[in-house]
């Protein structure tokens, strides 16, 4: 089945330790996004990349970058994580010009 | 800029019995609407959407959802609920003038419905 995988499911890292999420997908669609989502809180874009054009949120933190190496892959890095950066991250998918995104099943970040 | 409010953190309810969860939404620009659920370690999967057309969007499993305009609403309703129904419950809308064909969506906080037996 045409899916969104996201690596790991869990992942612990220390304060200030460089981490990186991974997703990949086989839907073949041409939008990636990331979004932030904290405790009891509602899920926040990050950025977002069209193709290979870079698109950043305004708010989004100096301290997430993102890759998209390739259609199926995008990475979600994080230089220096702090305690603050503890949440579940998400990632989506879409076709371009279709209003419909295909989540994965998140990564959930402990920073200790 | 656009917020939703998801006034109802949980619902609980029995099984076979009818729910409602309320959405609200403010915008000063047209949007477009969607629910989402997310089953306990799993990504969200979109329910319904609304883009245009007729006010009244029938979704996957069972469930509709009413845009109402004037009260700038889009509750999700179920006539009958299961077990299986239990979940978190995501209200979103994106504006459709947001980054050409790229879609921000903005979530609400989420209701987690609680179908007891």
């Amino acid at each position: 089945d045409a899916m969104v995988i996201q690596n790991p499911r869990y992942q612990v890292t220390q304060f200030g330790k460089p981490v990186t999420l991974s997703c990949s997908q086989t839907l073949n669609h041409n939008v990636m996004y990331w979004y932030q989502q904290k405790s009891s809180q509602a899920p926040k874009l990050l950025f977002h990349y069209y193709d290979k054009d870079f698109n950043n949120e305004a708010d989004t933190p100096d301290n997430f970058q993102s890759r998209r190496p390739n259609t199926s892959f995008c990475f979600l890095d994080i230089r220096s994580p702090g305690l603050g950066d503890a949440a579940m991250y998400l990632c989506a998918t879409s076709r371009g010009g279709n209003y419909e995104q295909y989540f994965g099943p998140g990564t959930r970040l402990t920073v200790t | 800029a656009q917020s939703v409010t998801q006034l109802d953190s949980q619902v609980p309810v029995f099984e076979e019995a009818p729910v409602e969860l309320r959405c609200n939404y403010s915008s000063s620009v047209s949007v477009y609407l969607f629910w989402y659920v997310q089953y306990p370690n799993q990504g969200l999967q979109l329910l319904l959407k609304y883009l245009s057309g007729s006010t009244l969007v029938k979704g996957i499993n069972g469930f509709e959802a009413e845009f109402n305009k004037s009260q700038t609403s889009f509750h999700l309703r179920k006539p009958s609920v299961h077990i299986s129904d239990t979940a978190e419950y995501f209200c979103a809308v994106s504006d459709p003038n947001y980054g050409g064909a790229t879609n921000k969506l903005i979530f609400g906080t989420g209701t987690l419905l609680a179908v007891q037996p």
